[in-house]
Order: structure tokens, then C-alpha cells, then sequence
């Protein structure tokens, strides 16, 4: 089945405590992006990835990291997670950026 | 950023009324795409239409249909006869052009409640 699997799916952390929310896809696909929900802000874009080792600033980049060293592998890190962090988090996949993008099931994340 | 805009944070209506969602966004690219997300009460993102800038024809889907206007940046979804399964948060994005395919922005959503 195709998918994006990301885990954990709910987590809660303390301040400055270093995480990394792991995100996969098995659809072979060129494009992957981070994305946080907030309400009212609708999907703010963290970083995306067009290929490996490629990688951008999406709207929203400050206090995170991202790296693409595999191409179905996509992980978000936190190096110092802050409360104003606490949010819905996305990682989506898809063949171009032209093409519809695939979710994953999101990481509700709550920083205290 | 270019922004896109969903100007109704919430819409609520009764079973079998029509409804549009109104999505309006900015852009400097002559080339873009459009695309249309709904998120069910139980979370996760659906895709629901992609559509290019070169291409003004509107889509019926069913009871969904797409209005895309390019004069006034505008790309409206109408669910003809709502159901109580329609009711979600529905997002409008926009990718960007240029150098910067791979950015994607959202609107702020349009959560959509159909009363029975």
C-alpha cells in the first residue's frame, strides 16, 4: 500500500530536549516536505526536499533541521524544542512539486 | 510570501444546500499550481483537485466543482447538495514558480460543518 508513515504520532517532550520525528515513504518519490498545522494558520511548510541531499527553507524554517540522505527518508529534528513549538506536524511526499502530495498521518507534538 | 486566502474561517449549512469556499492568492508566476485539500474530523489530508495556471476550465467532480478564475486569482470549490460527510476543514494552496517549485503554501482553511 502506498504511504507515508510518520512516527511518533503523539509525543510529549520538556524544553530543550532534542527530538527527531521520522518520516517515510515507499512511493519512490522525488519531493518531501515538512509542514506544521496551527489553528487559524492553516499548513505552514518547515522545509522541503527535492531529491537527496537537496534540501530548502520553506516558510517557517527557524529551530528546525531536516536532512535527506535516503531518498524515502525524511526526518525532522528539533534541537531545542520550545513551547511555541507545540503543533500538528505533517510530512508529505510526491513525485514533483507539481503533483498532488500524499500525507502522513501527523505528529501532534507538545512541548512543555 | 505569497499569500493564499481563504476568506471564511468557518461556514455552516444544512443538508442539501449548495455551498462555495472562496480561495484567492497571489502570485508573480505566469506558471503555478493550484490544489485543493480537505481534512476530515479524523485528521488526516486528502487530495481533492490540482489544477495548472494555463488551464481555465472549470471541474465537476460528482457534486464538487472548481471555478478557477486567473483574472482575479481566484479558484472557488462548490459542493452542490451537501452531505454530513462533507463537513471537514477544506485548504486551498498554491506551489510557487521559478527556482522555488517546491514550496507549497496553504490557505488558512475553511472548516465546513453540514447539519443534518
Amino acid at each position: 500500500e502506498a504511504q507515508v508513515t510518520q512516527n511518533p504520532r503523539y509525543l510529549i517532550t520538556v524544553t530543550g530536549k532534542k527530538l527527531t520525528v521520522t518520516c517515510s515513504q515507499n512511493m519512490n518519490h522525488e519531493y518531501m516536505s515538512w509542514y506544521r498545522q496551527d489553528p487559524g494558520l492553516g499548513l505552514r511548510q518547515i522545509y522541503y526536499s527535492m531529491n537527496v541531499e537537496v534540501t530548502d527553507k520553506g516558510d517557517v524554517p527557524e529551530g528546525y533541521k531536516v536532512s535527506r540522505k535516503e531518498k524515502r527518508n525524511f526526518p525532522l529534528i528539533l534541537e531545542s524544542p520550545s513551547p511555541n513549538q507545540t503543533s500538528l506536524y505533517f510530512c508529505a511526499s510526491s513525485s514533483s512539486s507539481n503533483t498532488e502530495a500524499f500525507f502522513g498521518q501527523g505528529t501532534r507534538l507538545t512541548v512543555v | 510570501a505569497q499569500k493564499v486566502t481563504q476568506a471564511q474561517t468557518e461556514i455552516s449549512v444544512v443538508e442539501k444546500e449548495d455551498v462555495t469556499l472562496d480561495c484567492v492568492y497571489e502570485t508573480r508566476d505566469t506558471t503555478y499550481y493550484l490544489f485543493w485539500y480537505k481534512q476530515p474530523p479524523s485528521g488526516e489530508l486528502v487530495f481533492l483537485i490540482r489544477r495548472n495556471s494555463f488551464d481555465e476550465q472549470n471541474e465537476i467532480s460528482g457534486r464538487y466543482s472548481w471555478n478557477f478564475q486567473k483574472s482575479t486569482s481566484s479558484f472557488n470549490f462548490t459542493i452542490t447538495a451537501s452531505q454530513v460527510v462533507d463537513s471537514a476543514v477544506y485548504f486551498c494552496a498554491r506551489n510557487a514558480g521559478g527556482t522555488s517549485y517546491g514550496k507549497l503554501t496553504f490557505g488558512q482553511g475553511t472548516i465546513l460543518t453540514v447539519h443534518p
